[in-house]
């Protein structure tokens, strides 16, 4: 099994540029978390979903959008890249509530110039 | 708020020494509390998952205790590895909804030879 993959890993975008990130999982789990990691800070949640069909906003979700139109997918979208969205973006998936394993991808190097 | 914190921020240690990790959390109601290691550029694997009746889990020459009377919890690493060298993460679960989970800002592990 894969597990949880992301692609790209790494990218640079010019501001105002859009891109998605990928994130795709083959262990059947539910719930899938976008996550950012800032240099020296913890892990802040972008955006989550707990099944297809349902997203909800997580700590940090300004400038982001997702979509859950399967279990396996959640892609992130960053609309109008800004300087501040340069950072290392990581999804994650387990499979019930939040007392599951939980497994991130490697991650995405993502640089706004 | 919420909050975890974790100390030291950085440590650096020999080869084949004994190292402790502190985590200190203010989280409630309180569910579960993860370490998590993340290698350089890599994303965070799980080493342990303790519940609130669980003192002491071990996996391999990890070592981690609970104390939820004073939130407080450590991870002792054994006769060091230089591939211990990493991030060491904790993280406690609210035990609530999917978005749940608070990250500390990880402690920063050299091992040197």
């Amino acid at each position: 099994n894969a597990g949880v993959t992301q692609t790209p890993k790494f990218r640079i975008l010019k501001i105002g540029q859009s891109m998605t990130l990928q994130c795709t999982q083959d262990m059947n789990h539910n719930y899938m978390y976008w996550y950012r990691q800032d240099p020296g800070m913890g892990l802040k949640l972008i955006y989550y979903s707990v099944g297809a069909g349902i997203t909800d906003k997580g700590e940090v979700p300004n400038g982001y959008n997702v979509s859950r139109s399967t279990t396996e997918d959640f892609p992130l979208r960053l609309e109008l890249a800004a300087p501040s969205q340069t950072s290392v973006y990581f999804c994650a998936a387990h499979p019930r509530g939040n007392t599951g394993e939980l497994f991130f991808g490697e991650g995405s190097r993502l640089t706004v110039l | 708020k919420n909050q975890v914190e974790q100390s030291p921020q950085s440590l650096i240690i020999l080869e084949g020494k004994n190292c402790t990790l502190q985590c200190n959390y203010t989280v409630s109601p309180f569910s579960n509390l993860r370490w998590y290691k993340q290698d350089t550029g890599r994303g965070p694997v799980s080493l342990t998952i303790m519940t609130f009746s669980e003192n002491t889990k071990s996996n391999g020459r990890y070592t981690a205790t609970l104390d939820a009377d004073t939130k407080q919890s450590s991870l002792h690493i054994t006769a060091s590895q230089l591939s211990d060298s990493a991030s060491y993460i904790c993280v406690v679960s609210e035990g609530g909804g999917a978005d749940g989970l608070t990250f500390g800002k990880g402690t920063h592990l050299i091992i040197q030879p």
